[in-house]
């Protein structure tokens, strides 16, 4: 079974510049998680879905990010414009609907560097 | 604001010893209590989960000791090798949210 894919891997952008991640879930898991994990801290939820429609993004800095999942599959995240702070590593999970929340399987990452 | 703690910070251990790491929570309405380890450049992977009404779990060489009273729990790698060095992190679900401790660093000395 194909894990969670994440792309790219590794970003270096300059302040006030836009960038984009993109996620691929495990197949027929309907929950999609992003997170950021900040170095020496632990992953914090930004956005959840389940299917297209999103159960939390209360953690979500709206002004500057925005997530879709417009086909209940793949997702992509978007910083714009970046800040030095958001400088982080930025983890997809999914999870099987109605399976313990602590059951997710994360992908590797996107490790991003704002200059 | 941390809803989990987790300690120590990093931890080194020679191979056969006993890793140690420790987590506390304030929330007694989590319902679960997951461990996750993590690989440099991977994402964290699920370890061991243990619910509040359980003292202790036990999956071959990992141990999850639960105490309800004091609000704490803590993993203990049994007989710690190599490959287990990576970073380890302790959370705390609530619904359909995870909240994670910071993490812990485990080397293991060969």
């Amino acid at each position: 079974e194909a894990g969670v894919a994440q792309s790219p891997r590794y970003k270096i952008i300059e302040k006030r510049q836009s960038v984009a991640f993109w996620c691929n879930p495990i197949s027929g898991h309907a929950t999609l998680y992003w997170y950021q994990q900040i170095l020496g801290q632990g992953p914090k939820l930004l956005i959840q879905f389940q299917n297209n429609g999103v159960v939390d993004d209360s953690q979500l800095p709206k002004d500057r990010f925005s997530a879709e999942r417009l086909k209940g599959v793949d997702s992509t995240l978007k910083i714009q414009p970046a800040k030095l702070e958001d400088s982080a590593v930025y983890l997809c999970a999914s999870s099987l609907a109605g399976t313990a929340t602590y059951e997710q399987y994360f992908g590797p990452g996107t490790r991003l560097t704002v200059t | 604001q941390q809803q989990v703690k987790q300690s120590p910070q990093s931890l080194i251990v020679q191979k056969g010893g006993i890793s140690i790491i420790n987590c506390a929570y304030e929330n007694t309405a989590f319902d679960y209590f997951p461990w996750y380890q993590q690989f440099p450049g991977k994402g964290p992977a699920l370890l061991i989960a243990i619910r509040p009404d359980v003292s202790e779990k036990k999956e071959g060489r990992f141990t999850i000791s639960f105490n309800k009273s004091a609000k704490q729990f803590s993993l203990h790698i049994m007989d710690s090798q190599p490959g287990d060095s990576a970073t380890y992190f302790c959370a705390a679900s609530l619904g359909h949210k995870l909240s994670f401790g910071a993490g812990t660093t485990v080397t293991v000395r060969a």
